[in-house]
């Protein structure tokens, strides 16, 4: 069974802490690892797409890296938002068919 | 552009009762994907599709049934719904080239089975 673990499932932060979430996932057969960014009564957003071992995306506050070696992925959030509450979904692919985790859902208090 | 659009956006059944869930997307993608989401956990992915004509199946395709006559369209059928199919369905699509391109998705269908 093929799993994608994130962590922490929830947290909470006040307005202008930054923070980062883990996404675990297969080491092997690995092909592509994406972000995505899913508000509340919204469909998923995609906010990163990263193919290669050592990858760094940045799109404004947010950036994320990427280890295929160790399996892991990292979503950083620079001086959190109020509107950067949302839930976050780290999906893994071996080609075609993506495996999502349950996602890291974040709350900005202002 | 419409992007990924679906219908309805409710819908309540009762056991036993067939549906389909309509998916198009305007945006000439060949890869179209169905998946469901659960409270708690994560999107599943249901059926998916990399061209007119080609579905296969995903992680929980039991009681359900797709068909890819067009680019466009990706209905998904439900036959004798059940309680357990009570879920929240989102349908997505991507260029050709599958995972190494992010996914589009629609703005999804709750449906209620009782």
């Amino acid at each position: 069974i093929l799993n994608v673990e994130q962590s922490p499932q929830s947290l909470h932060v006040q307005e202008g802490d930054s923070t980062n979430f883990t996404c675990s996932f297969p080491s092997s057969n690995f092909y592509a690892l994406h972000w995505y960014r899913w508000e509340t009564a919204k469909s998923p957003e995609a906010l990163f797409v990263m193919t290669l071992n050592g990858d760094e995306k940045k799109k404004g506050r947010i950036s994320a890296t990427l280890n295929t070696k160790e399996g892991y992925s990292y979503l950083y959030i620079k001086g959190s938002q109020p509107e950067d509450s949302a839930t976050y979904l780290c999906a893994w692919t071996a080609g075609t068919a993506l495996i999502f985790g349950k996602g890291t859902t974040l709350s900005v208090s202002s | 552009n419409a992007g990924v659009t679906q219908t309805p956006k409710f819908r309540i059944l009762k056991i036993g009762q067939s549906m389909t869930l309509q998916c198009t997307q305007d945006m000439n993608h060949n890869y179209m994907y169905w998946y469901r989401q659960d409270p708690g956990m994560g999107l599943k992915l249901i059926y998916y599709s990399v061209g007119a004509g080609i579905t296969d199946k995903g992680e929980v395709p039991n009681g359900y049934n797709v068909s890819r006559s067009t680019t466009e369209d990706f209905p998904l059928r439900l036959e004798l719904a059940a309680p357990s199919q009570t879920s929240v369905y989102f349908c997505a699509s991507t260029p050709r080239g599958g995972g190494a391109n992010e996914q589009f998705f629609g703005p999804g269908t709750r449906l209620t089975v009782l």
